[in-house]
């Protein structure tokens, strides 16, 4: 079982829709993150959390908003979607105690705004 | 503003070949640089530099890192089309944030 999910790994939208990308990890990891990736400009965060009550803005927040349900829960939404929001979008998590500081990515969830 | 930027941007080799892939930054806060692979799916973790000088080996992949001029490099020698992917370099901050900020990626090819 992967230890990082993500629903749905595609989805197609309109311009103007609310739409929530969900993310769950069953590695008891207190961080998590939302990233965007557009071809030739690699991932940008674009909020994180450290733990439940915590949450803050990556480099690019403008137009999304998120919510940790939970410790294994993160959920991205984009509240009226528009169509440069059409992006891959990850999910990861990484352990704050861990020597390596390696983040552990989802599938990833591919949206498309028309 | 912090920069991470990888050259090339995309390269095309053939097995057997050796290459090296560049990542350069310019941080405030720097505590490591962690380099990853991404096939057609989410990014893998390859390696994580914190000192100077001091070779990470994986393999054929192997990666070192000089605080002084600010680079990394990746080298992977006889290639594989395996290899095909995209190798994207971070740098970790320090401080409570520690956000990992990306590159755009070097897209590399390997042909039969």
């Amino acid at each position: 079982d992967a230890d990082v999910t993500q629903t749905p790994r595609n989805r197609i939208t309109k311009t103007g829709k609310r739409i929530m990308l969900e993310c769950s990890q069953t590695k008891g990891h207190d961080r998590m993150y939302w990233y965007r990736q557009d071809p030739g400009l690699g991932l940008r965060l674009i909020y994180y959390s450290f733990d439940v009550k915590d949450i803050n803005k990556g480099e690019i927040s403008d137009g999304y908003s998120v919510s940790r349900q939970a410790q294994a829960k993160f959920s991205l939404s984009l509240e009226s979607a528009i169509p440069n929001q059409t992006a891959l979008y990850f999910c990861a998590t990484s352990d704050p105690v861990s020597s390596y500081n390696e983040q552990f990515f989802g599938p990833g969830t591919r949206l498309t705004v028309l | 503003e912090d920069k991470v930027v990888q050259s090339p941007l995309s390269l095309v080799v053939h097995e057997g070949d050796t290459v090296t892939l560049n990542c350069s930054y310019e941080v405030t806060n720097f505590r490591s640089l962690l380099w990853y692979k991404q096939e057609k799916k989410a990014p893998t973790f390859l390696f994580m530099l914190t000192s100077s000088g001091i070779e990470k080996k994986s393999g054929r992949l192997s990666s070192i890192l000089d605080k002084k001029e600010l680079f990394s490099i990746l080298n992977i020698t006889a290639t594989q089309t395996g290899d095909s992917a995209v190798y994207l370099c971070a740098f970790l901050s320090s401080g409570s944030a520690r956000q990992l900020t990306f590159g755009s990626g070097t897209q590399l090819t390997v042909l039969p």
